[in-house]
């Protein structure tokens, strides 16, 4: 089954606790992209990568960091979390070898930080 | 840049209503047209597409029209369910191969 899959799905932690939230595809996509999800401001992108070794940051990039080692993984660190940061996270990925370009998310991380 | 701008939600109806939810987008060019749906809990998935101006895609009763005079691409159903209480994103494709975001609407059907 072509799938995104994210984990963990919840997580509580405290201010300054590096965390690592793991996402994984399994269609051979190229494109990845880190969403956050925020009330009334829809989805704003952290960061994409186009492919293995080629990221780029997208409207928030601001305390997070991601890797792309290799084409299923794309993992986003957070190396000092803040409370600013609790939200709702989704990763994405894409090819552009189809016509629809459509995007495939994962199930969501709700983070917490206190 | 390009932009995309959705009404503001929830919007509340009762089951069997018609529903319409306005997108109009701002872009260079002709732009692909989106509209995604997340059920509670859930992250988000592609409810309907269209690729071109006068294109009209479809999915689950609900359609939208690519409208390049009026650059708009509004979502509307003629029946809806409680189950279609969701939140909904416009979205449109730019140059760079990204989606562009509306802030969504959330959608709540009463019985």
């Amino acid at each position: 089954e072509a799938q995104v899959t994210q984990n963990p799905r919840y997580l509580i932690t405290v201010t300054g606790k590096k965390l690592t939230v793991t996402c994984s595809q399994n269609m051979n996509h190229e494109y990845m992209s880190w969403y956050r999800q925020d009330p009334g401001l829809g989805l704003r992108q952290i960061y994409y990568s186009m492919n293995v070794e080629v990221t780029d940051k997208g409207d928030v990039p601001e305390g997070y960091k991601v890797s792309r080692k290799e084409k299923r993984n794309f993992p986003l660190i957070l190396e000092s979390p803040s409370p600013n940061q609790t939200s709702l996270y989704f990763c994405a990925s894409w090819t552009t070898d189809r016509p629809s370009y459509e995007q495939y998310f994962g199930p969501g991380t709700r983070l917490t930080v206190t | 840049g390009d932009s995309v701008t959705q009404m503001e939600g929830p919007v509340t109806l009762s089951e069997e209503a018609f529903l319409t939810i306005n997108c109009t987008y701002t872009a260079t060019g002709y732009p692909s047209l989106f509209w995604y749906v997340q059920y509670p809990g859930e992250g988000l998935q592609l409810l309907l597409k269209a690729t071109k101006a006068d294109d009209k895609g479809s999915n689950k009763g609900f359609e939208a029209t690519y409208r390049k005079e009026t650059t708009s691409f509004h979502l509307e159903k003629g029946s809806v369910q409680v189950s279609d209480s969701a939140v909904y994103f416009c979205a449109l494709r730019d140059s760079n191969y990204q989606l562009i975001w509306g802030a969504g609407t959330k959608l709540i059907i009463k019985p």
